[in-house]
């Protein structure tokens, strides 16, 4: 989606392994949000921030850890990957009061 | 913990029928916003609605926001095979700084 770019879009991991997931917005917007979506679950949030150099959990912190390196990146990391985060992990930024923009995800799956 | 509770789950139609999805909470959120989504992307906010008993159009959708700030609900009329994809409902607090809750979804399916 317009305004935020997540790399890799699809990643398959090992159970124990870590990796980071990269996303990136071009609007230099404070706040920026990850998320993950799971079948029937709707959107659930991992890790957010306010602003440059702060970062805060949300509902499903664990086993993430987050890096907000600029105004423009918002990096989340797994550090020992579990088959239970499985899932599609979107970024998001706010783009007006009221509004997010997300990016087109990343499809993770932890074998 | 805000919950927000979108019913149906699934829903699948004709195309030229007409549809309502529900968005409710026990919650009072200051602003509700519904988002569409399509397969291998990201949402796209269609509408935020912010005052009690607001209504909203959009082409074919309305969208209004319940008098209590409590629940919303979205209404497509004459329904087409673009209009299908997974439809979203999402609340925000109090404050301009306050994260959004997001409902489980609608999966909605237009078949020609």
């Amino acid at each position: 989606n317009a305004g935020v770019t997540q790399t890799p879009k699809f990643q398959v991991l090992k159970t124990g392994q870590s990796m980071t997931l990269q996303c990136a917005q071009d609007m230099n917007h404070n706040s920026m949000y990850w998320y993950r979506q799971d079948p029937g679950m709707g959107l659930r949030l991992i890790y957010y921030s306010a602003s440059e150099g702060t970062t805060d959990k949300g509902e499903v912190p664990n086993g993430y850890n987050v890096s907000r390196l600029n105004k423009r990146e918002f990096s989340l990391r797994l550090e020992s990957a579990a088959p239970s985060q499985t899932s599609v992990y979107f970024c998001a930024y706010r783009q007006s009061f009221y509004g997010y923009t997300f990016g087109s995800g990343t499809r993770l799956t932890v074998v | 913990t805000q919950l927000l509770e979108q019913s149906p789950q699934f829903l699948s139609i004709q195309e030229g029928e007409n549809l309502t999805v529900y968005c409710n909470s026990s919650s009072v959120f200051s602003s509700l916003q519904w988002y569409r989504q399509e397969p291998g992307e990201g949402p796209v906010l269609l509408v935020t609605v912010v005052t009690g008993g607001e209504v909203k159009k959009l082409k074919r959708l309305t969208f209004q926001f319940g008098d209590a700030r409590k629940d919303s609900s979205l209404h497509i009329t004459a329904a087409q095979t673009g209009d299908t994809g997974l439809y979203l409902c999402a609340g925000g607090g109090e404050t301009s700084g306050s994260r959004l809750t997001f409902g489980e979804g609608t999966q909605l399916t237009v078949n020609p």
